[in-house]
């Protein structure tokens, strides 16, 4: 598959557990941009990686929220004592990544979360 | 901070129906506009980008126009198969992407 894909595609969890999202991009693109879209609203920034630094990672909500991208390929979003209101899509994106540039940024199609 | 709007919220047309999306934009500094269709379910699939004032894109039905202010997508003739949520967003470089709440637009056979 040439799209970025996201694994799983659904997960249900308890309040209180830990849980990992996982993204894998398209191949070649250095930018990697983890969004959330909650029902009836446009997808919200969370981070963005370029290679294998967080380049922005103004999004998080706060603390229990972290992502790595150890090779520069795939990501793994990381959501610790979840918490009901962090259920939503998650969506993953990736672009070539160039400076100064419009980089259009392609969309995986999600993990939906689902804290019980 | 860059602020986007879209409207209508939900818009319903009969197939064969023309009609217009609107996406109004507040930026600070260069910004492209970018439009995404999504279907249920489904992660925002790209559609077009624009830059420039003035600048129009097509795509089978679809054509996407660009002010200064604002943005927006001409649908001409639509099918079933349109129907979908219209997103758009605004961002330049590597920078995040902003986007609108989108308009759901639903086409009635």
């Amino acid at each position: 598959g040439a799209g970025v894909s996201q694994t799983p595609s659904n997960k249900v969890t308890e309040k209180g557990k830990y849980v990992e999202l996982r993204c894998d991009p398209i191949s070649g693109h250095t930018a990697l941009y983890w969004y959330r879209q909650s029902l009836g609203q446009g997808p919200e920034f969370l981070i963005y990686f370029q290679g294998t630094g967080a380049a922005d990672d103004s999004g998080l909500p706060n603390d229990r929220f972290f992502a790595v991208r150890p090779e520069g390929s795939v990501s793994t979003l990381k959501i610790q004592r979840t918490e009901r209101g962090d259920s939503a899509v998650y969506l993953c994106a990736s672009s070539l990544g160039f400076f100064e540039s419009l980089n259009e940024q392609f969309f995986g199609p999600g993990t939906r979360l689902t804290v019980l | 901070e860059d602020q986007v709007t879209q409207s209508p919220e939900a818009l319903r047309l009969q197939e064969g129906e023309s009609s217009s999306l609107n996406c109004s934009y507040t930026v600070s500094g260069l910004r492209g506009l970018f439009w995404y269709r999504q279907d249920p379910g489904k992660g925002p699939e790209f559609l077009f980008t624009l830059y420039s004032a003035g600048e129009e894109k097509e795509k089978e039905r679809l054509k996407a126009t660009l002010t200064k202010k604002e943005s927006f997508l001409h649908i001409t003739a639509p099918k079933p198969e349109d129907s979908a949520t219209y997103l758009c967003a605004v961002g330049f470089g590597n920078e995040k992407l902003t986007f609108g709440t989108g308009t759901r637009l639903t086409i009635i056979p």
